[in-house]
């Protein structure tokens, strides 16, 4: 594809249940960031991969919280036992981050309700 | 918390006038960019201006920067109803770090 997508769209899920937002990169982008957005609010920085490097982790809410990339591509955000607190939209973004070009491209973002 | 703000926080103004957005940061940066967001969706980049550089132009966009006071302006001319989005300062500070967002500023442009 040509942009970054982020499945699903929506989630609705109840509270205390485990969820997996999933981020597909353009292709070719080594660094991908998981930011979170609150209705009207700042994004919030998540989580930061980059090329072969440990993710910097270090704005996960909670141990709830948790995120992986294989192959240097897809992403996985989990959010283990979710909390009403977590409704937010989730967004995913990649960037090339080579040669100057520290751009980022976002998806469309996953808006996550706990009931 | 190296997070930029945005100020003011919301902006209402007639189309054709000029809307001028702020940014400030805390610490020394690599570059900062400008994006602009739609309904609560995914952000586009609007323009990126680097530490090096105090001014850029795009189409309609004009940015500032100083490092000195540690800030940014992004300024809108001949603003129009379209332009009516929130819109975000991010600041990548060094090396192997995340973009950091601010809180963003909230146009209107009426017609």
């Amino acid at each position: 594809g040509a942009g970054v997508s982020q499945s699903p769209s929506n989630k609705v899920t109840e509270k205390g249940k485990d969820v997996e937002l999933r981020c597909d990169p353009i292709s070719g982008h080594t660094a991908l960031y998981w930011y979170r957005q609150s209705l009207g609010q700042g994004l919030e920085f998540l989580i930061y991969f980059q090329g072969n490097s440990a993710p910097d982790k270090s704005g996960l809410p909670s141990d709830r919280f948790s995120a992986e990339r294989t192959g240097g591509s897809v992403s996985t955000l989990t959010i283990q036992r979710t909390q009403q607190e977590d409704s937010a939209v989730y967004l995913c973004a990649s960037s090339p981050r080579r040669g100057g070009n520290t751009e980022a491209f976002f998806g469309q973002g996953t808006r996550l309700t706990v009931v | 918390s190296q997070q930029g703000e945005e100020d003011p926080q919301a902006l209402s103004i007639q189309e054709g006038e000029n809307a001028t957005m702020n940014c400030s940061y805390k610490t020394s940066i690599n570059n900062l960019q400008w994006y602009r967001q739609n309904s609560g969706r995914g952000l586009v980049h609007l323009i990126l201006i680097r530490s090096n550089e105090r001014e850029k132009h795009s189409g309609r966009l004009r940015v500032t920067l100083d490092t000195s006071k540690k800030s940014s302006s992004l300024l809108i001319t001949a603003s129009r109803a379209a332009d009516t989005a929130s819109y975000f300062c991010a600041t990548l500070h060094s090396g192997n770090t995340p973009l950091v967002f601010g809180k963003g500023t909230r146009l209107s442009v009426i017609a």
